[in-house]
């Protein structure tokens, strides 16, 4: 069964801090992942999208990496802010369609002062 | 805001009741979304629309039914709904180009359905 599992379910850092979420996936076959960030009470944004040959990808404070061979990929949140809190998604595309997206579970990020 | 609205943002219906959610975008996109978050759950895709026809329908029960009248409106019509159906539901788009590049979806806000 297609599945994406994130680690650690929750976690609480201290403002300034980096953190890394994990995301292991089983996945086949794969075309791309994705990390998404979720605030309270809205919908998700992205944060990348890395497809099968990219290993590294970042947008600001934010880097995720990718290991095809053992279908993990990590997101690292560098100098962490008050704002990062939040639910971060892993979602990976099976196959071809680029619908049919499989959906972590989240880990929710609270970033304390 | 990310240019894909959705209203109302919040819905409290018993179980006998009928109503819709409706979701646009204003970003020009040719494919629009209907998911469901369940508390501690991953979102569960429902719904695709690509260029206003149908193309998924991800073992949805009967009683949610979706309408999109044009590639800018989505709707979500709900009736005789069960408790268990409560949570947010997210409509998103993306602009499909055809090739093999991802295309990037676009979430709303979501509506916060509560099931009574």
């Amino acid at each position: 069964k297609n599945q994406v599992e994130q680690s650690p379910q929750s976690l609480i850092i201290l403002e300034g801090k980096n953190c890394t979420l994990q995301c292991n996936y089983t996945v086949s076959p794969f075309s791309n992942l994705r990390w998404y960030k979720q605030d309270t009470g809205r919908g998700p944004v992205s944060l990348t999208i890395m497809t099968f040959s990219e290993n590294t990808k970042s947008n600001g404070r934010y880097t995720a990496t990718l290991d095809a061979d053992t279908k993990q990929s990590s997101l690292h949140i560098t100098a962490s802010q008050l704002s990062d809190s939040a639910s971060y998604i892993c979602v990976v595309t099976e196959g071809d369609s680029s619908y049919k997206l499989i959906f972590g579970s989240g880990t929710r990020l609270l970033v304390r002062p | 805001e990310t240019g894909v609205t959705q209203t109302p943002r919040h819905l409290v219906m018993g179980m006998t009741n009928k109503k819709s959610l409706k979701c646009e975008q204003h970003l020009g996109h040719n494919a629009m979304y209907w998911y469901k978050q369940s508390a501690k759950k991953p979102l569960e895709l429902m719904f695709v629309y690509n260029f206003k026809e149908q193309t998924e329908n991800n073992s949805v029960p009967s009683r949610f039914s979706p309408e999109c009248p044009n590639s800018s409106h989505l709707f979500l019509h709900l009736h005789t709904l069960q408790p268990e159906d409560s949570a947010l539901y997210l409509c998103a788009s993306s602009q499909k180009t055809g090739t093999s590049n991802p295309d990037e979806q676009y979430f709303g806000p979501g509506t916060r359905l509560t099931v009574t």
